[in-house]
């Protein structure tokens, strides 16, 4: 079955450590994929695209890369500060197809 | 600054109620989505529409319905409540384009009695 996969407890990380979340899927062959950030009780707010063709993508702290071959997209946070404190979510576009296909989220915890 | 609005933040109604919730994007998006969030599964795409009075079905359509008469507007409707139906929606729209960015409402944290 097809599946995005997403680690599912919670990540601790140190304020200024670099902080990376994984996101693995399964039968899918994405042109593109997404990660948005999550605060609780609010709607997801768009971070970065990836397309198939790019291995790596930066803004400002963030940076993700995407192999495909692997199935794997890497989620760093570089520097991080307790403001960044989170759920995490990857999402993938097919070529052919308006969904976004979601994974459940990383929660991500940075204590100062 | 890009704006989806939901109609409610929380809502509460009882079992077999008909519920609207409603959804306004101001950036003459084309493309609308609702979605329902449960921990542990992730957004799950109920609707989408692609365009005025166009729509799709998503994931998990059974049970609802929705309603774009106007560009900007999306409603979703559940004619009959039930407690499995309790959850957070969020309303989603974006312009026409596969690599473009989903732009998402504030949610509605619905509660079924």
């Amino acid at each position: 079955s097809q599946k995005i996969e997403q680690n599912s407890e919670a990540l601790n990380i140190q304020e200024g450590k670099t902080a990376t979340l994984t996101c693995n899927y399964t039968n899918y062959s994405p042109a593109y994929l997404q990660w948005y950030r999550q605060d609780p009780g609010r709607g997801p707010v768009f971070l970065l695209l990836i397309r198939e063709n790019e291995k790596e993508k930066r803004k400002e702290r963030l940076k993700v890369t995407f192999d495909t071959t692997l199935k794997q997209s890497l989620f760093h946070i570089t520097a991080s500060q307790p403001a960044d404190s989170a759920t995490y979510l990857c999402a993938l576009n097919m070529d052919s197809n308006y969904q976004l296909i979601w994974g459940a989220g990383t929660k991500l915890i940075i204590k100062p | 600054d890009v704006k989806v609005t939901q109609s409610s933040r929380y809502l509460v109604k009882r079992t077999g109620e008909k519920v609207f919730l409603e959804c306004v994007q101001d950036m003459d998006h084309e493309n609308m989505f609702w979605y329902r969030q449960d921990p542990g599964l992730g957004l799950r795409l109920i609707y989408f529409s692609y365009d005025v009075k166009m729509k799709e079905k998503g994931d998990i359509p059974e049970g609802y319905s929705v309603s774009r008469e106007k560009k900007e507007r999306f409603s979703l409707i559940l004619e009959s409540a039930s407690t499995n139906q309790t959850s957070m929606y969020l309303c989603a729209s974006r312009w026409t384009g596969m690599d473009n960015e989903q732009f998402f409402g504030p949610g509605t944290r619905l509660t079924v009695l």
